[in-house]
């Protein structure tokens, strides 16, 4: 069964940017996987950050940004602030009405 | 703005069936634009997609749970439901109804229920 695959941690400095990647042990990413990003911070239920790609959802900063780099969607922070720091979850769709999450990264801003 | 919520009982016993109820408002269950569906969370890890269903009865399924798992739904009390059998302690999680909303060219989750642990315990 293909997994999605996310780095595990990523570690960035206030005001720099960084790119978090979602990817498929099988196969490419595209807009038909209709990648979504997920923000959760400790104790809090995840909050939908952007989806089909890259489209924020309401309130998210305009420093994230959502594409698809190579055979991957991507999640990139330009200037990351300290309260950025967070776990970030990738859903994709498999086809057939299933949808798998990564494993999630955990971004530290130090 | 639809908002959820879930409810059900904290504690099940080993081998018994997890049975939670998430409750849609500000929106119709019968919306045509929305699927219906749950996420879990264990303590300290991933989250994992469960299900989803529509009003009409249509029903997707992870394939790792899906000899365990049912979704229906209730449209007269405008919620739906998830149902998990043979339990052991490694379904003890955090579990998140969540809206999958679906329009042309996108499919995502855009709303969450505050969530809600289940422990598995004699």
């Amino acid at each position: 069964q293909t997994a999605v695959t996310q780095e595990p941690s990523f570690s960035v400095s206030p005001g720099e940017t960084v790119t978090l990647t979602c990817g498929l042990t099988s196969g490419s990413v595209s807009s038909t996987s209709y990648p979504s990003w997920y923000q959760q911070t400790p104790g809090q239920a995840p909050r939908t950050f952007i989806y089909s790609t890259n489209i924020r959802s309401s309130g998210v900063p305009d420093r994230f940004s959502g594409s698809i780099l190579g055979n991957k969607a991507a999640l990139t922070i330009t200037g990351a602030q300290a309260d950025d720091e967070s776990d970030y979850y990738c859903m994709l769709y498999m086809g057939s009405g299933i949808w798998v999450f990564g494993g999630g990264t955990k971004l530290t801003v130090l | 703005q639809v908002q959820l919520q879930e409810s059900g009982p904290g504690l099940v016993k080993p081998s018994g069936t997890l049975s939670l109820t998430c409750s849609v408002s500000g929106g119709s269950i019968r919306s045509s634009s929305y699927y219906w569906g749950w996420i879990r969370q264990p303590p300290g890890k991933g989250l994992e997609w469960i299900g989803i269903i529509f009003y009409g009865g249509n029903t997707y399924y992870n394939p790792s749970l899906k000899s365990r798992v049912s979704i229906s739904v209730d449209t007269s009390k405008n919620q739906f439901s998830l149902k998990v059998t043979s339990v052991t302690a490694a379904d003890t999680a955090f579990y998140y109804c969540a809206s999958h909303r679906r329009d042309v060219g996108s499919w995502f989750v855009d709303h969450w229920g505050q969530g809600t642990l289940i422990t598995v315990s004699s």
